[in-house]
């Protein structure tokens, strides 16, 4: 069964500081990895990844992909209370590229 | 371009009753998943549609059912409720069935009583 797992849990920082968010997975027939933001209701898009190695970069949010090792982490620098949220990772795979989600990760970051 | 849109927002049904959500997907996507999110299980894949198929499910009953119609949009059909589908239900759209983004609409909370 795919599996994706995110870590830590949870995590509270202080604005300004930097945090990175992993997220392992074991899925069969791997073909992108995909990380949302969810706020209240609607998780929002940040990152599509699908090559290892490569970089993907939004203002203060970077995220890479290792295929060999089968993760991904997604780096927030500066934080800013703004930046509290859920942070979901989820995997697409199989032959009908179906998208299995982790846990989460609940980031709170105080003024 | 107007996001996905799901309706209800909020809904509240007794056991034993059935539901209805509806989702509509980003204009010339004709790719929609949906997804159950609970605070102890996550978000969890129910199914998803593309052309009017059913190309992928998740592991839920069968009282769990959707369909998509022929301008992408699509419902997804609860019968007899149980106290534990109470959760939030999340529709995603993509252009196509393939490596591509996925956009989530705003949600049907659903409380079962």
């Amino acid at each position: 069964e795919d599996k994706v797992v995110q870590s830590p849990l949870s995590l509270v920082v202080h604005e300004g500081d930097t945090v990175t968010l992993n997220c392992s997975y074991e899925v069969t027939n791997f073909r992108s990895l995909l990380w949302y933001k969810q706020e209240k209701k609607a998780p929002t898009f940040l990152f599509m990844l699908t090559s290892s190695g490569i970089e993907k970069k939004s203002g203060r949010l970077s995220s890479i992909l290792d295929k060999k090792e089968l993760f991904s982490i997604l780096n927030i620098t500066a934080t800013q209370t703004g930046d509290s949220a859920v942070y979901l990772c989820a995997v697409k795979g199989g032959s009908n590229y179906k998208l299995t989600f982790g846990k989460g990760t609940l980031l709170t970051v105080n003024p | 371009k107007a996001g996905v849109t799901q309706t209800p927002r909020y809904l509240i049904k007794t056991r034993g009753q059935q539901v209805t959500l509806s989702c509509s997907p980003i204009s010339g996507h004709r790719s929609v998943s949906w997804y159950q999110q609970t605070p102890g299980q996550g978000l969890q894949f129910l199914f998803e549609y593309f052309s009017e198929t059913q190309r992928n499910k998740g592991n839920f009953p069968g009282r769990f059912s959707g369909r998509q119609f022929s301008n992408s949009r699509s419902e997804m059909n609860v019968s007899t409720l149980e106290l534990g589908d109470s959760a939030l239900y999340l529709c995603a759209s993509s252009f196509y069935l393939g490596n591509t983004e996925a956009f989530f609409g705003q949600g049907t909370r659903l409380t079962v009583v």
